[in-house]
């Protein structure tokens, strides 16, 4: 079955440092890619997709992914987290003619 | 205006009682898409629609209903509320007409509470 697995329930940075969030995907193909973000009380917001091309993906906030299909991954990057980035991110993924599926999300703290 | 917008934004019921959701767009999609959300579970498809003719159930259609009125509206009923279905609900939209790709757009989202 087709599935999106986010192995970190929680992670908390230090503001400033660098975070990395991961993603990893079961298809039998490679699916679109997206990583989402929900700030406390909102909805969520699309940063980046993936679809095909650049494996190394810019997001909105300073945000990167990279595409890595021997992995079956999609790892969310930032190179220094602000306090404001604290959110839920989630992973989506799908292909053509389907709905996404998500991931359970990982929770971000930005400690001072 | 928002694009994709949900009524109402927060809701408190009891077992047993009718509910109706409501999401309507002006974005001009043909896809639409209900969520629920729960801490630690992430979003779960309940229903979704590809066009107003189009209705098919996602991965946790028992106990909810949707009615798709026209491409811009799209419900979700749960016929007898019950405790568990206490969750934050979204609404999304996504282009269709054979877009390459299913970037989805979120509403505000829906907390229902059912006591």
């Amino acid at each position: 079955a087709q599935s999106v697995t986010q192995p970190d329930i929680h992670i908390t940075v230090s503001e400033g440092a660098s975070l990395e969030l991961r993603c990893n995907y079961s298809y039998g193909a490679t699916p679109y890619l997206f990583w989402y973000v929900q700030s406390p009380g909102q909805g969520l917001q699309l940063l980046l997709k993936y679809f095909s091309g650049d494996t190394l993906v810019q997001g909105i906030k300073g945000f990167e992914a990279e595409f890595k299909r021997s992995q079956s991954s999609f790892n969310l990057r930032k190179p220094s987290v602000h306090w404001s980035d604290a959110a839920e991110y989630f992973c989506a993924a799908s292909q053509a003619g389907t709905a996404l599926i998500f991931g359970k999300g990982t929770t971000l703290s930005v400690s001072s | 205006d928002a694009d994709v917008t949900q009524t109402p934004r927060n809701r408190i019921t009891k077992t047993g009682k009718r509910i109706m959701l409501e999401c309507s767009q002006t974005k001009g999609h043909d896809r639409m898409y209900w969520y629920r959300q729960d801490p630690g579970l992430g979003l779960r498809l309940i229903y979704y629609s590809f066009d107003v003719k189009d209705i098919n159930k996602g991965e946790i259609s028992d106990g909810y209903s949707v009615s798709r009125q026209a491409q811009a509206k799209f419900s979700l009923s749960l016929e007898s509320a019950i405790p568990n279905q206490t969750a934050l609900y979204f609404c999304a939209t996504s282009i269709g007409r054979g877009g390459l790709y299913d970037e989805q757009f979120f509403g505000p989202g829906t907390r229902l509470t059912v006591l």
